[in-house]
């Protein structure tokens, strides 16, 4: 069984904190993404990475950063957080075909 | 651009009716496309997906139906269970090199009442 997990399942944070988010995948994959999911707007793409330090970005990358040091490893940065950051973040791992495989989710309120 | 559309946000279906689940989508380089179920506080879990080649594909309550000339799919169970009550998202992608994204469409909400 694939596993994807993240770091934190709920984590508050004040304004201007720089916020970290851990994304582990234990099947080798090669490409790893980091989404945002908001009520009436769906699944975002904020960034993916198709190879160790290699990253590129998604749909709304602003206000956030990447890390993909080993490839198992994916992590978001929220350089200054901010109120409207608050949102769920999925982090999600894919191999050679197409599905990917989601964690179960980080639920992050920016106070 | 909304490139993957799901237009209905909600749907309620009796538990035991069939439920069907709308997706379109504008651009007709995608040949490959997912649906994901997602319960509330858990990540999004694939469901079933379909290539452009085939036209219907069926795993066990659950079909999905591919219409491209319409550029149109269609997720549908039956029967119908309390269980599948959760937000359904349709993905697509093309294929190629760099082809790494899915689109992601903004869900639609099942309820299945009892």
């Amino acid at each position: 069984d694939v596993k994807v997990t993240q770091s934190s399942r709920y984590l508050v944070k004040r304004t201007g904190e720089k916020v970290f988010l851990e994304c582990v995948q234990d099947m080798d994959h090669e490409n790893m993404f980091w989404y945002r999911q908001d009520p009436g707007l769906g699944l975002r793409l904020i960034y993916f990475s198709y190879d160790v330090k290699m990253k590129e970005k998604g749909d709304i990358p602003e206000g956030y950063s990447v890390s993909r040091e080993k490839k198992e490893r994916f992590s978001l940065i929220l350089e200054s957080a901010s109120t409207n950051q608050t949102s769920m973040y999925l982090c999600a791992s894919r191999d050679s075909l197409y599905e990917q495989y989601f964690g179960p989710g980080t639920r992050l309120t920016v106070t | 651009d909304q490139q993957v559309k799901q237009n209905s946000p909600s749907l309620s279906v009796q538990e035991g009716r069939i439920s069907i689940l709308n997706c379109d989508y504008t651009n007709s380089m995608f040949d490959y496309f997912l649906w994901y179920k997602k319960y509330p506080a858990e990540g999004p879990t694939f469901l079933i997906s379909i290539s452009s080649i085939k036209d219907k594909n069926e795993d066990g309550r659950f079909t999905v139906f591919l219409n491209k000339s319409a550029k149109h799919l269609s997720l549908h169970i039956v029967p119908s269970q309390p269980g599948d009550s959760a937000v359904y998202f349709c993905a697509a992608r093309t294929s190629g090199a760099g082809s790494y994204q899915l689109t992601f469409g903004k869900g639609t909400k099942l309820s299945v009442i009892p």
